[in-house]
């Protein structure tokens, strides 16, 4: 069974980079055809799609916060990560990591639990 | 981006009704269409990938249909467990995006 695993800070001073990590457990991040993905979700709103990687070291981000945004992989740990730049109140969200499967169509099959992170000095 | 409206935002019903939350596109994604169910605290699970495909584990009284632009959800015989909020998704194009989600409450 998949899990995945959120880990960061769950504090970020505006204007700082918020980094989080996503630890992948029960199978190898680099087998098979997955995308890695981060997705975040403000109190009481809707789920906005970061970006994801590849195995192959290929990203793929929202246009929205592609100059802001890094996701990277480390197949040597299994882990993939996230790197948000110049946060500000805007980009305080719980955060997910999430698998993404392409079966007939490309959707997110495992979730991580999410983690909280607020942006406040 | 591709815009994807959920109706109703919110839906009151009882334990064994049947619920219908339609899911449209602002441009045709064929099929490709995905149904997420998310309870409070927890991460969303998927229930439907390609519109109308179960995902395996999922109990057979949830079904998805559509093509283009239009797509339905539906939940035949309400269980407990169902009170949830719902959000659709579409894969047709990146970035890949959800509607605003349809809460799903006990009346």
């Amino acid at each position: 069974q998949v899990q995945l695993q959120e880990s960061g800070p769950g504090l970020v001073k505006p204007s700082q980079t918020l980094s989080l990590t996503c630890t992948v457990s029960g199978g190898s991040i680099s087998s098979g055809s997955y995308y890695w993905s981060w997705i975040r979700q403000p109190a009481g709103k809707g789920l906005e799609w970061i970006g994801r990687i590849y195995t192959s070291g290929s990203t793929d981000y929202t246009p929205s916060l592609k100059s802001r945004v890094t996701v990277s992989i480390d197949t040597s740990k299994n882990q993939f990560s996230l790197k948000l730049s110049s946060v500000t109140a805007a980009d305080t969200a719980v955060y997910y990591c999430a698998r993404g499967i392409l079966l007939t169509t490309f959707y997110f099959d495992y979730w991580g639990q999410g983690t909280l992170v607020t942006v406040s000095s | 981006d591709i815009q994807m409206t959920q109706s109703p935002s919110s839906l009151s019903a009882s334990v064994g009704d049947r619920v219908t939350i339609t899911c449209r596109a602002s441009q045709s994604i064929i099929s490709y269409l995905n149904w997420y169910q998310q309870k409070p605290g927890k991460a969303p699970k998927v229930l439907i990938y390609a519109a109308s495909s179960l995902q395996s584990g999922v109990p057979s009284r949830f079904s998805g249909s559509g093509s283009g632009t239009d797509f339905t959800l539906t939940i035949g015989g309400l269980q407990p467990e169902d009170f949830a909020t719902y959000y659709c998704q579409q894969s047709y194009s990146t970035p890949p995006t959800f509607g605003q989600g349809t809460k799903l409450e006990i009346k």
